[in-house]
């Protein structure tokens, strides 16, 4: 799915430090959301934003913060990070909500030491 | 809050044989996505079920969605080493909630 780019695609970075991930959607959709993926969990929702300035929690938001001043971004800030959220983070699109497939972009893989 | 179980977590068959995935609710979902994860790659939608006692079919997967629309399967027949992969299902009313997935592995 090329009309979601997700960046960076690895990060290492160390306890304590805030940490943006970046996600950028070209299809003008209204819905984003964050997922991070652990083993034995499948994908848990963090946060999600029905369009823009509009956001709301998802299953595990505590240490993360979104934004989202325009429709196409929807960045992942983790303010102090911390080794529990090393993970995989999956950015997802979707045109009008939870009745529309999910395109997803390619995932950020986070190591925090 | 709501969840969304899925079991079994793995399967391993020898390719040709059947495969069966079941995801379940304890409350009424809207709608059921199924998504495919192949090893290090992203989720890619399958298929969405909306109705009670909905059928679908795609090539050798078959999707049902149950008459209360608080349980769905996936069902590949005949296994092949390209089904390799991890299948999700999704599931909600006002949030969704992905069950933990079942990872397949086919050995030719």
């Amino acid at each position: 799915d090329a009309g979601i780019t997700q960046s960076p695609r690895y990060k290492i970075t160390e306890t304590g430090r805030q940490v943006t991930l970046m996600c950028h959607q070209t299809w003008s959709h209204s819905y984003m959301f964050w997922y991070r993926q652990d083993l034995g969990h499948g994908l848990r929702l963090i946060y999600y934003s029905a369009a823009a300035d509009i956001t709301d929690k998802g299953e595990v938001p505590d240490g993360y913060v979104v934004s989202r001043s325009k429709t196409e971004n929807f960045p992942l800030t983790l303010e102090s990070a911390t080794r529990s959220q090393t993970s995989v983070y999956f950015c997802a699109s979707t045109l009008t909500g939870n009745n529309q497939p999910q395109h997803f972009g390619d995932g950020t893989r986070l190591s925090i030491l | 809050g709501q969840q969304v179980m899925q079991i079994p977590q793995y399967q391993h068959v020898q390719e040709g044989e059947d495969f069966t995935t079941y995801c379940n609710s304890s409350t009424t979902l809207s709608n059921i996505q199924w998504y495919k994860q192949r090893p290090g790659g992203h989720p890619v939608f399958l298929i969405q079920l909306v109705k009670s006692g909905e059928v679908k079919k795609q090539k050798r997967l078959t999707f049902q969605f149950g008459e209360a629309k608080k349980n769905s399967s996936l069902h590949i027949t005949a296994t092949q080493t390209t089904d390799v992969g991890t299948y999700f299902c999704a599931g909600g009313f006002n949030k969704f909630y992905f069950g933990s997935g079942t990872k397949l592995n086919v050995k030719p």
